[in-house]
């Protein structure tokens, strides 16, 4: 089992619509949680860190964070064509000596 | 605009070859990773480093691959000999407290 887990998609909502991605990991002492966005050829991009159970919200992102069900999501609201890209889920993970761990990616397209 | 710089940008070199890639980590930043991405194993964390030591090099190919981190201003990661497989997308990100990583633009190495 892989230490951060995403379903690579490809994920395609239309223009306007919520996108949701979704990310689970394997060490229940895990204290840190970030979303970021590659676009192809590019580099990730920080999006969102989060920290405690809960939503957190930043403009059209939120994420959400279920430490008991070691669950994060991220949900695009008025998805735009821009938000196209792969998005990775990146976990702190204090037993293996405070290492971050990235999932392989979800690749969003988001059809105008 | 702080941000995390990379040299080259793209190298193509042929097979035994030594190939040299350097990061200047943002100012203040006290932890520098270095990643390998490549479409069929994602992200992959290659080596970090905080305060200049060196604290987790697991992920390197330790026969071919050093890194290094002679100042607070730059880090390297060298490949002696390069080969075909070692070709992929070369990312180092630095992080201050508490632990947000930013990345660079990336080395794209192709060998030949």
């Amino acid at each position: 089992q892989k230490e951060v887990e995403q379903n690579s998609g490809p994920l395609s909502v239309p223009e306007g619509a919520i996108a949701s991605l979704n990310c689970t990991y394997s060490d229940r002492v895990s204290q840190s949680f970030f979303w970021y966005r590659q676009y192809s050829g590019k580099s990730p991009e920080l999006i969102m860190s989060i920290y405690s159970n809960g939503d957190k919200e930043d403009g059209r992102f939120t994420a959400q964070l279920n430490k008991a069900s070691q669950y994060v999501s991220l949900l695009i609201r008025d998805s735009q064509p821009s938000d196209s890209a792969t998005y990775l889920c990146a976990v702190n993970m204090v037993l293996g000596g405070n290492q971050f761990y990235f999932g392989t990616g979800t690749s969003l397209t988001v059809i105008p | 605009d702080a941000r995390v710089t990379q040299t080259p940008r793209d190298k193509v070199t042929e097979m035994g070859q030594e190939v040299t890639m350097r990061c200047q980590p943002i100012l203040g930043h006290n932890t520098v990773f270095w990643y390998r991405q490549t479409m069929m194993q994602g992200l992959e964390l290659l080596a970090y480093f905080r305060n200049r030591a060196p604290l987790d090099d697991s992920g390197m190919p330790k026969d071919r691959f050093s890194a290094e981190m002679p100042d607070a201003t730059l880090a390297t990661l060298k490949i002696q000999p390069s080969e075909p497989r070692d070709s992929a997308v070369y990312f180092c990100a630095s992080a201050g407290p508490p632990d947000t990583q930013y990345f660079g633009p990336g080395t794209r190495l192709t060998v030949l």
